[in-house]
């Protein structure tokens, strides 16, 4: 079954606009752990943000911030003032429990900014 | 701070050929994981070493990859021989330790071409 659903092959977003790219996962693990990557056209991945499913506040990392809803186990990031370098591919994913669990990766969802 | 280093960062070589990937990772981090991305399968986990001591290697394709961790500095991912099918982006990532919350930290990944 798949764990992390991101359902946006893709989205657009004017500079200067918030975009919000939608994560929903899937687990019966009371801990858990969810992250953010970017991986821009360059290929490398960017780690952006992470919340804890014991968290009591929604994270937040400069412009990015994780709208985090526990009984609808989504996870939806939040772009603030978008910018031209914001472009590029974003990953949501998960780690189950405590000790080693894989980290499991969504489709992720390709953003572009335009002018 | 240096990040996870990888080299080389492109490599393209002919089918048989044997293909040797390298990762540095970041000082102090224990937790060393292989991955590869392709456009059909997304992301792959290969392999994952704590305290240099593989732990799970199986999402290993084939008898053709191996991997090794000799000290807490380098890990090297092995194809032997290669095939077409191998090409991808290979990822090194690396993380302090063992806990659901620990953040991985990737490389730049090496993009592999088997001609």
């Amino acid at each position: 079954a798949q764990k992390i659903t991101q359902t946006q092959p893709g989205m657009f977003v004017q500079e200067k606009e918030a975009v919000t790219l939608d994560c929903t996962y899937d687990t019966s693990d009371p801990s858990y752990g969810l992250f953010w990557y970017k991986q821009p056209s360059s290929g490398e991945m960017i780690f952006l943000i992470y919340q804890g499913s014991y968290d009591q506040q929604n994270a937040t990392e400069g412009r990015y911030s994780l709208n985090f809803q526990k009984a609808r186990k989504s996870a939806n990031l939040v772009i603030s003032a978008s910018q031209l370098g914001d472009s590029a591919m974003y990953f949501c994913a998960m780690r189950e429990g405590n000790g080693f669990q894989k980290l499991v990766f969504g489709t992720g969802t390709r953003l572009l900014v335009s002018p | 701070d240096a990040g996870v280093i990888q080299s080389p960062r492109h490599e393209v070589t002919e089918m048989g050929q044997e293909v040797t990937l390298r990762c540095k990772p970041i000082s102090g981090h224990n937790s060393l994981f292989w991955y590869r991305q392709t456009m059909m399968r997304g992301l792959e986990l290969l392999i994952y070493f704590n305290n240099n001591v593989p732990i799970d290697d199986s999402g290993m394709p084939e008898d053709r990859f191996s991997a090794k961790m000799p000290n807490a500095s380098f890990s090297t991912l092995k194809i032997q021989p290669s095939e077409p099918r191998d090409s991808a982006v290979y990822f090194c990532a690396t993380e302090v330790g063992q806990s659901g919350t620990d953040t991985q930290y990737f490389g730049p990944g090496t993009r592999l071409t088997v001609l």
